[in-house]
C-alpha cells in the first residue's frame, strides 16, 4: 500500500482569492499523477494526468506542476469563483495500480 | 455515448446476502476498475481488470468477486454482505494512450449492509 497526502484536509476562501493544494506521493514506481475534481453527488472528473519531473499542466484558471524527484504536486486555483467549490483529489498510479489522497475540500465564499 | 453506468445508484442488504453491482462503459476501454469510498479514506481499489477474461486484485479485494466477460462489462459481487461494506462504491472506465491512465468514474452505488 502505498502513501498519498493531501493538504489541506479543507480551505474556506473568499471569492477571488487565489489558492494552492499539496499532494505528496512516493518517488519510487511512478508512472503518472493524477488530479481530480469531485462535486458533492456526482462522481470524480479528470482534471490532468502528469507523468515528468518538470510537468506543468493548465485549464483555464487552475493549473498544476510536478515534481517527481522529490514526490509533490501542486494545483492552484486563481481568481476562486463559488463553483470552484468541490474537494480535489489527487492519485498517483504504478502501472495499474491507482492511490488517491483524501483530498482537499475546497469552499469559495461569495 | 453513455459513458460509464453503473446500477442500481443505491441498494440496502442484510448481513449475509449477496447482491452483484453492474457496471458498463460504451467506451471500448481495455482497464475498468472498483473501487469504495468510506468518509476520511481516500477511493480504494477493490479489483481492476485489464482487458476480457483478465482480473487482479486492489488494495482491498476481501469479500468481493469480479470477472469480466466482455469488454464493455465489468460486475462486482458481494458474495456475503458484511457492515464493514457499507461504502459507496465508483466504478471507473480507463483509456491508455502511451501507458498514461485518463480515468472515467461511473455515478456511484451507495450501498448499505445492516
Amino acid at each position: 500500500i502505498l502513501n498519498v497526502e493531501q493538504s489541506p484536509q479543507s480551505l474556506h476562501v473568499q471569492e477571488g482569492d487565489s489558492t494552492n493544494f499539496t499532494c505528496s506521493f512516493p518517488s519510487s514506481n511512478f508512472y503518472a499523477l493524477h488530479w481530480y475534481r469531485w462535486e458533492t453527488a456526482k462522481s470524480p472528473e479528470a482534471l490532468f494526468v502528469m507523468t515528468l519531473n518538470g510537468d506543468e499542466k493548465k485549464k483555464g484558471r487552475i493549473s498544476a506542476t510536478l515534481n517527481t524527484k522529490e514526490g509533490y504536486s501542486y494545483l492552484y486555483i486563481k481568481g476562486s469563483q463559488p463553483e470552484d467549490s468541490a474537494t480535489y483529489l489527487c492519485a498517483f498510479n504504478t502501472g495499474n495500480q491507482f492511490y488517491f489522497g483524501t483530498g482537499t475540500s475546497l469552499t469559495v465564499i461569495p | 455515448n453513455a459513458g460509464v453506468t453503473q446500477t442500481p445508484k443505491f441498494q440496502v442488504l442484510k448481513t449475509g446476502q449477496s447482491m452483484t453491482l453492474q457496471c458498463a462503459q460504451d467506451m471500448n476501454h481495455e482497464y475498468m476498475s472498483w473501487y469504495r469510498q468510506d468518509p476520511g479514506m481516500g477511493l480504494r481499489l477493490i479489483h481492476y481488470s485489464v482487458g476480457a477474461g483478465i482480473t487482479d486484485q486492489g488494495e482491498v479485494p476481501n469479500g468481493y468477486n469480479v470477472s469480466r466477460s466482455t469488454t464493455e462489462d465489468f460486475p462486482l459481487r458481494l458474495l456475503s454482505a458484511a457492515p464493514s461494506q457499507t461504502s459507496v462504491y465508483f466504478c471507473a472506465s480507463t483509456r491508455q494512450p502511451d501507458r498514461v491512465f485518463e480515468q472515467y468514474f461511473g455515478p456511484g452505488t451507495r450501498l448499505t449492509v445492516t
